[in-house]
């Protein structure tokens, strides 16, 4: 199994919808959370970081986290093709304390 | 100068060269990462430096070597690479290990 796992897409979204993207890990102790958004050629940007059970709201982004499932996800409302991108997943490995990002979900929306 | 830069941005070699990488942050931050970017294939981490002291070396072979001379300053040393190991290769920092990690632009390398 995985550490980290990811549909790798590409998920396509209308203007204006609502991008869910998911993630699922295997270290069950794990406690910190982060989501990147990498555009084509670019290197991965930080833009949500979540360490507690529950919803994180930031702007037109949330985060969802469930350690019991073992499942974080990332909301995108009112999506814009600027959100058109890949979205990596990374969880810190605890013990190791070393992050491990998913294969990436490619998001596309379209106008 | 802001964030994480790295040079230089793109790289082509031969399997004989020998050639140096450098990323530098200006965040203050006290550890370091190098990570391999490969088509279709997951980020992977391949070194952690720890207030300047490698905590972290992901079985990366021995081709790749890196160097940290101080918290700022990173550098992977590159010599008889193979054409595999053509990809992206990125620098990150964050304020303590396990902390939120923030990306340079990365070095596009092409071994030819």
């Amino acid at each position: 199994q995985k550490e980290v796992e990811q549909n790798s897409g590409p998920l396509s979204v209308p203007e204006g919808a609502i991008a869910s993207l998911n993630c699922t890990y295997s270290d069950r102790v794990s406690q910190s959370f982060f989501w990147y958004r990498q555009y084509s050629g670019k290197s991965p940007e930080l833009i949500m970081s979540i360490y507690s059970n529950g919803d994180k709201e930031d702007g037109r982004f949330t985060a969802q986290l469930n350690k019991a499932s073992q499942y974080v996800s990332l909301l995108i409302r009112d999506s814009q093709p600027s959100d058109s991108a890949t979205y990596l997943c990374a969880v810190l490995i605890q013990g190791a304390q070393k992050l491990v990002f998913g294969q990436g979900t490619r998001l596309t929306i379209n106008p | 100068e802001t964030g994480v830069t790295q040079t230089p941005r793109h790289l082509v070699m031969g399997m004989t060269n020998k050639k140096s990488l450098k990323c530098e942050q200006h965040l203050g931050h006290n550890a370091m990462y190098w990570y391999k970017q490969s088509a279709k294939k997951p980020l992977e981490l391949m070194f952690v430096y720890n207030f300047k002291e490698q905590t972290e070396n992901n079985s990366v072979p021995s081709r790749f070597s890196p160097e940290c001379p101080n918290s700022s300053h990173l550098f992977l040393h590159l010599h008889t690479l193979q054409p595999e190991d053509s990809a992206l290769y990125l620098c990150a920092s964050s304020q303590d290990v396990g902390g939120e990690q923030f990306f340079g632009p990365g070095t596009r390398l092409t071994v030819l």
